[in-house]
Formats: structure tokens, sequence, C-alpha cells
């Protein structure tokens, strides 16, 4: 069984679409993030969700939303897509209750979107 | 000065070798520290967690030198199955929490 699941796992999509990109664990953790991954390979935290609270939100564009209808699932809204969103975007989840994040995290295959 | 920093490498070695490599933080605040491995369009995977004491797991040792900033990770009679991408987390605690990853270091090993 897969603990923490994305989909899909390629997007590719036109400049100025809305794409959504679903992540769900099957762990029981409290905490889900979202990252990128860019053409660097540099990883960077986007949000985390504790429990339907979002507790960290670094700055990134408001057309990023993410959306966390239960403890399982953290999904990720994109709205008028640009060039520079193509990454790869990876979905984690830790057990770390509110504020401590100190558990290793579990991280989803990641989804490669690419922006043309 | 970013506030993790890892040598890219790559760092090209012989399988049996012993590698090391380090990872600088900027923020004495930092709490808590980690080493994940990546390989090539994978997702990150977590190797160890790095304590004040220095641990250790198999080939593989982690330390902490708080005093001058840094973390690191040697590993000992290298493996071709060792090759991967080797990135260091630092976790921040303070009115919001922060999780910086850096930006990794590449490890090939030959045979």
């Amino acid at each position: 069984d897969t603990a923490v699941s994305q989909t899909p796992k390629y997007l590719v999509t036109q400049m100025g679409n809305d794409k959504s990109i679903k992540c769900e664990q099957n762990l029981g953790h409290d905490t889900m993030y979202w990252y990128k991954q860019d053409s660097k390979k540099f990883l960077k935290i986007m949000f985390s969700y504790n429990n339907k609270e979002l507790i960290i939100n670094e700055t990134v564009p408001n057309r990023f939303s993410p959306k966390s209808p239960d403890k399982a699932h953290l999904n990720l809204h994109i709205n008028s897509l640009e060039l520079g969103d193509s990454a790869v975007y990876f979905c984690a989840s830790s057990q770390s209750g509110v504020r401590t994040l100190t558990d290793t995290q579990y991280f989803g295959p990641g989804t490669r979107l690419t922006v043309l | 000065r970013k506030e993790v920093e890892q040598d890219p490498g790559p760092f090209n070695v012989p399988e049996g070798a012993t590698v090391a490599f380090n990872c600088t933080y900027s923020n004495s605040a930092s709490q808590s520290f980690f080493w994940y491995r990546q390989d090539c369009r994978k997702e990150p995977k977590l190797l160890m967690s790095v304590y004040s004491s220095g641990n250790e797991d198999g080939r593989f040792t982690a330390q902490l030198n708080r005093a001058s900033q840094y973390i690191s990770l040697l590993i000992r009679d290298s493996k071709l199955s060792d090759s991967a991408t080797y990135l260091c987390v630092v976790i921040l605690y303070s009115s919001a929490s922060k999780i910086i990853f850096g930006s990794g270091t590449r490890l090939s090993i030959r045979p």
C-alpha cells in the first residue's frame, strides 16, 4: 500500500489554465505538506497543514491554494498557470503535532507539472 | 548567505571508499536536523536524523556541530547503491516553524 499518494503523476497543460493536484496519506499523520522542486533540484516548502490548520505558508503566489477536506488529504490548486510553475510538486506527511514538525516526513512520488 | 548550504558536488568516489560531506546552516536557533536521500526522479526519503551527540546507522554516521553550525554525513565502505543526492534538512521553531532543505550534494559511486 502506498503511504502517500499523489495524482496525477504527470501533468502537461497550457499557460493560463487552472489545475489541481491531489494528495492522500493513509498513515494517520496529523501534518501534511506541499513542496516544489525546481529544475535546479532545489526543494522548497510551500505549505503545511496540521488538522486543517495552515501552519506554514511560505511566500508563494496566491494563485496557489491548498485545500484540506480532511486530515488524510491535502490538495493543491493552481490558478492561471505560468511557465515558471513548471516543476515537480511533492506532497509529504508527518506524524508531528502542532508546531513541532520533528518527525520523519514521508513523501509522495511527485507530480511533474509542465506548463506550455 | 543561504539559510542552509551544501556543496552540490558531484562527489565521484570508488566503491569501498569513505566519503563525507557537510551542510552549514546560518540560524543558530535551528533545532532539528535530518539527512534525506533522493534518487534520480524519485521522492526524498529519510536517511537519518541528526542528534547532538552524533549517531550512527550501519555505514552512515551523522554529526552535529552547533558551535560551527554544521551537520555532517559520513559514509563508510560506499556501495554503488549509495549513488544519490543527499539533502540536509534544518527545522527552526520560533513564532512560526520553518523547514529548510539544502540544495543537495550529489554522490556518484563508481565500480
